[in-house]
């Protein structure tokens, strides 16, 4: 079964610029998570996914960041205009439908993002 | 609000000792626990999580977890640290009901010296 994939995995940007990441979770998982992960500490949630729809976005800084998970599969996270503050890793996780808090989140290889 | 609290971001033991990392958690409602090993440069790979059933949880690799209510605890351990066990470690819980997202700890970077 092919893992959560996550491109790319390195991208620098200088500031003020937009990028923009792609994950596709697992065949089958309807949940999606995207997590910040900066340097020396644990990852936050920034925006989690219900097929297409959004269960919680309230750490999302919504004045840079944006997500969509068009059709209820692949998920793309944008940031426009980039901060020095926003270099971290970027990790895609994906997780089934049943279960719920007891199911196991899938983690992508993530994406690490600098900003110059 | 669930938090968790990781004591020792660093912490060194030799080949064939035991390992033990430390996870304290704060939770409104009965937890659920996980720990995730993280090595460089790849995403989280889950080793073992609790979820209200046996209390000593046994995962991937050899390790083991036991989670105490009264200590609001739930310590990672392995009998024997092997090489390649040197890597990231994170304690999680999930939030309150209905949401499913990770709280994560701060990290243990765990280094095993020859």
């Amino acid at each position: 079964e092919a893992g959560v994939a996550q491109s790319p995995r390195y991208k620098i940007i200088e500031k003020r610029q937009s990028v923009a990441f792609w994950c596709n979770p697992i065949s089958g998982h309807a949940t999606l998570y995207w997590y910040q992960q900066i340097l020396g500490q644990g990852p936050k949630l920034l925006i989690q996914f219900q097929n297409n729809g959004v269960v919680d976005d309230s750490q999302l800084p919504k004045d840079r960041f944006s997500a969509e998970r068009l059709k209820g599969v692949d998920s793309t996270l944008k940031i426009q205009p980039a901060k020095l503050e926003d270099s971290a890793v970027y990790l895609c996780a994906s997780s089934p439908l049943a279960g719920g808090r007891s199911d196991t989140q899938y983690f992508g290889p993530g994406t690490r993002l600098t900003v110059l | 609000a669930q938090s968790v609290t990781q004591l020792g971001s660093h912490v060194s033991v030799s080949e064939g000792a035991l390992v033990l990392l430390r996870c304290n958690y704060s939770s409104s409602v009965p937890p659920y626990l996980f720990w995730y090993v993280q090595y460089p440069n790849q995403g989280l790979q889950l080793l073992l999580k609790y979820t209200s059933a046996a209390t000593l949880v046994k995962g991937i690799n050899g390790f083991e977890a036991e989670f105490k209510k009264s200590e609001t605890s739930f310590h990672l351990t392995k009998p024997s640290a092997h090489m390649s066990d040197a890597a990231e470690y994170f304690c999680a819980v999930t939030m309150g009901t209905g949401r499913r997202a990770l709280t994560f700890g701060s990290g243990t970077r765990l280094q095993v010296q020859p």
